[in-house]
């Protein structure tokens, strides 16, 4: 079945240092890729998201690419902060707002 | 807009009692979804309604729980009887059709005592 693997945290770096979470997926189809984020005590909020292969998503200093040839969707930040420290998932979605399959989730600690 | 609304944030209550969790989705928006997060199994998604209708109801884990939305713009979940096992943050989101994002609601912190 259709599924979302992400790479195990936590993750701790330090302020300014470069950012990479992995996430691939399995689907049958081609699917939406997302990355939402949680804050603590807030519910989850899509970061951004890429709906076909090749484009790449960006918000807030993030980036991530839809790779259909490793079925890849990697989270990348080039110097992280403080306020980034959170749990991300990663998602996948066919369309049409129903049933998005989220990853179990990284949580990244950024040290000062 | 306020965004997705739940009620209330934090839930205490005693083993065998009923819990009502309440949801107003964002305004216009026709699909809403029940989701439970705890540490152990992450984030479940529970059922989802669109246009008011329940369409996947799988990830209810047991005749304990059920779910409504009489109308556009409020859905509630129920556990009666409530158990120690179900303490986790229960999260309503909510989507537009054609849309894939799906808006999230602050939560609720439910514990079963």
């Amino acid at each position: 079945g259709d599924s979302v693997t992400q790479m195990e945290g936590p993750v701790t770096l330090s302020e300014e240092a470069f950012l990479t979470i992995n996430c691939t997926y399995t689907a049958t189809g081609y699917p939406s890729l997302f990355w939402y984020v949680q804050y603590p005590g807030e519910g989850l909020q899509l970061l951004l998201k890429a709906t076909k292969a090749d484009d790449k998503g960006s918000n807030k200093g993030f980036e991530a690419t839809y790779r259909k040839e490793t079925t890849s969707f990697h989270l990348e930040k080039g110097s992280v902060q403080v306020s980034d420290s959170a749990v991300y998932f990663c998602a996948l979605t066919f369309g049409g707002g129903f049933k998005t399959i989220f990853g179990a989730g990284t949580r990244l600690f950024v040290k000062a | 807009d306020a965004g997705v609304i739940q009620s209330p944030r934090h839930e205490v209550t005693e083993m065998g009692q009923e819990v009502t969790l309440r949801c107003k989705p964002i305004s216009g928006h026709d699909y809403l979804f029940w989701y439970r997060q705890t540490m152990m199994r992450g984030l479940e998604l529970l059922i989802y309604f669109n246009n008011n209708v329940p369409i996947d109801d799988s990830g209810m884990p047991e005749d304990r729980f059920s779910a409504k939305m009489p109308n556009a713009s409020f859905s509630t979940l129920k556990i009666q009887p409530s158990e120690p096992r179900d303490s986790a943050v229960y999260f309503c989101a909510s989507s537009l059709g054609g849309s894939d994002t799906q808006y999230f609601g602050p939560g609720t912190r439910l514990t079963v005592l």
